[in-house]
């Protein structure tokens, strides 16, 4: 199992509707986890952050952090096609001196109007 | 601040050519990471510096790439000789101190290698 892993996609989602992005992640990480996203031909930029079991809030987004089954979700509501882009799924290393960011290979989504 | 700056924006250059691509960091942010990232390999992590030391260049691929950080405030990747194999987005991203920090990327150098 490689250490984060995601669904490349593309996932489609109707505007005004949740999407689900889903990344999971094996023992070989720590316990904080950051959504980034990154639009075409863009750097990735932070969209958000978790490190305790439940959901954090901001605004749309709602990330949820499950660690006993090793999952970690965002959940964007009233999608807009602006939305429109791949989503990337880091983890800190796992040791106090690893401070380097697995990444996951992103999930695009396409928002329809 | 500014941001995490990098420079060139595009480069575009022959085979067995020597290219230098440059970032600043953010100001007081104690880690430097060099990324490259492909449509077929994603996001990879090629170096990454803290308070200006390389700690892990197991993502190098190969003896041609060379990074160094001669001060807080400037880091340099260098591929010699240059392969179209090389041809990739290279970003750099600084953070600070501690587990729970995010990391700031800058804009990327488009390298393309003919």
């Amino acid at each position: 199992q490689k250490e984060v892993e995601q669904n490349s996609g593309p996932l489609s989602v109707p505007e005004g509707a949740i999407a689900s992005l889903n990344c999971t992640y094996s023992d070989r990480v720590s316990q904080s986890f950051f959504w980034y996203r990154q639009y075409s031909g863009k750097s990735p930029e932070l969209i958000m952050s978790i490190y305790s079991n439940g959901d954090k809030e901001d605004g749309r987004f709602t990330a949820q952090l499950n660690k006993a089954s090793q999952y970690v979700s965002l959940l964007i509501r009233d999608s807009q096609p602006s939305d429109s882009a791949t989503y990337l799924c880091a983890a800190r290393g796992v040791t106090d001196s690893n401070y380097q960011l697995i990444w996951g290979a992103g999930t695009k989504l396409i928002i329809k109007p | 601040d500014a941001g995490v700056i990098q420079s060139p924006r595009h480069e575009v250059t022959e085979m067995g050519q020597e290219v230098t691509l440059r970032c600043k960091p953010i100001s007081g942010h104690d880690y430097l990471f060099w990324y490259r990232q492909t449509m077929m390999r994603g996001l990879e992590l090629l170096i990454y510096f803290n308070n200006n030391v390389p700690i892990d260049d197991s993502g190098m691929p190969e003896d041609r790439f060379s990074a160094k950080m001669p001060n807080a405030s400037f880091s340099t990747l260098k591929i010699q000789p240059s392969e179209p194999r090389d041809s990739a987005v290279y970003f750099c991203a600084s953070s600070e101190t501690g587990g729970e920090t995010e990391a700031f990327f800058g804009q990327g150098t488009r390298l393309t290698v003919v």
